[in-house]
């Protein structure tokens, strides 16, 4: 059974820092894309970031790129968000998503629980 | 910047049949957006339910089909029940590095 647990969550004031961790289980961890998902309260989904198999290719959302980094480690089956410079429209729930593949493929597999981010003074 | 529009809110009646529409500020949707549906139920994480324009996930009934409609990505549920109460989300990818959601339909059943 596929399941993925994020973790790192919390209340960060504007300008700060914050690191969102992931542990799958479930599946070849290696062999899949992995992604972060965000949802602002009341609002939407918005794709945050995307990280292949072996991390050799990463992708992030416009609003975060220079901001955000994604990183994972195959030998913990864990992928990290790590999140700096916040602001106020950082505030969300954050999902670890699945990919359906190798590369980032076209949709998202499968849904984590999510992890609350709040930025706040 | 591509907005991917959908509707705000829909009613269906119970047993009803109800199709959700999902498409492009400029521009057709098209089986190469590879539109994918997501549902969610408040308190939820999302769930997988159609990729590929229509293929179902492992699990999801047959009452939920996808297609494309014209230049827009659709979601038809057949036989709507009060479970299927929910926001409904698209999304599109446009693109290496690029997959958009829209705002999300939020499906009444009464």
């Amino acid at each position: 059974e596929v399941q993925l647990v994020e973790s790192g969550g919390g209340l960060v004031q504007p300008g700060g820092s914050l690191r969102l961790s992931c542990a799958a289980s479930g599946f070849p961890f290696g062999d899949y894309a992995m992604a972060w998902v965000r949802q602002a309260p009341g609002r939407g989904l918005e794709w945050v970031s995307d990280i292949f198999g072996r991390g050799s290719t990463t992708y992030f959302a416009d609003s975060v790129k220079g901001r955000f980094t994604i990183s994972r480690d195959n030998s913990k089956d864990t992928v990290d968000l790590l999140m700096n410079s916040l602001r106020a429209d950082d505030t969300a729930v954050y999902y670890c998503v699945k990919r359906p593949g190798f590369a980032s493929g076209s949709y998202f597999d499968f849904w984590g629980q999510g992890t609350p981010v709040t930025v706040s003074p | 910047q591509t907005v991917v529009t959908q509707e705000s809110s829909f009613s269906v009646a119970p047993g009803g049949t109800v199709t959700l529409t999902c498409g492009l500020s400029s521009g057709s949707v098209s089986k190469s957006s590879f539109p994918s549906w997501y549902q969610q139920t408040p308190g939820q994480a999302p769930r997988t339910l159609i990729w590929s324009t229509s293929i179902r996930s492992s699990g999801v009934p047959d009452r939920f089909s996808g297609s494309i409609l014209g230049n827009r990505a659709a979601l038809t549920i057949t036989g709507a029940q009060a479970h299927d109460e929910a926001d409904y989300f698209c999304v599109l990818y446009l693109g290496p590095g690029i997959w958009v959601f829209g705002g999300g339909t939020k499906l009444t059943v009464l």
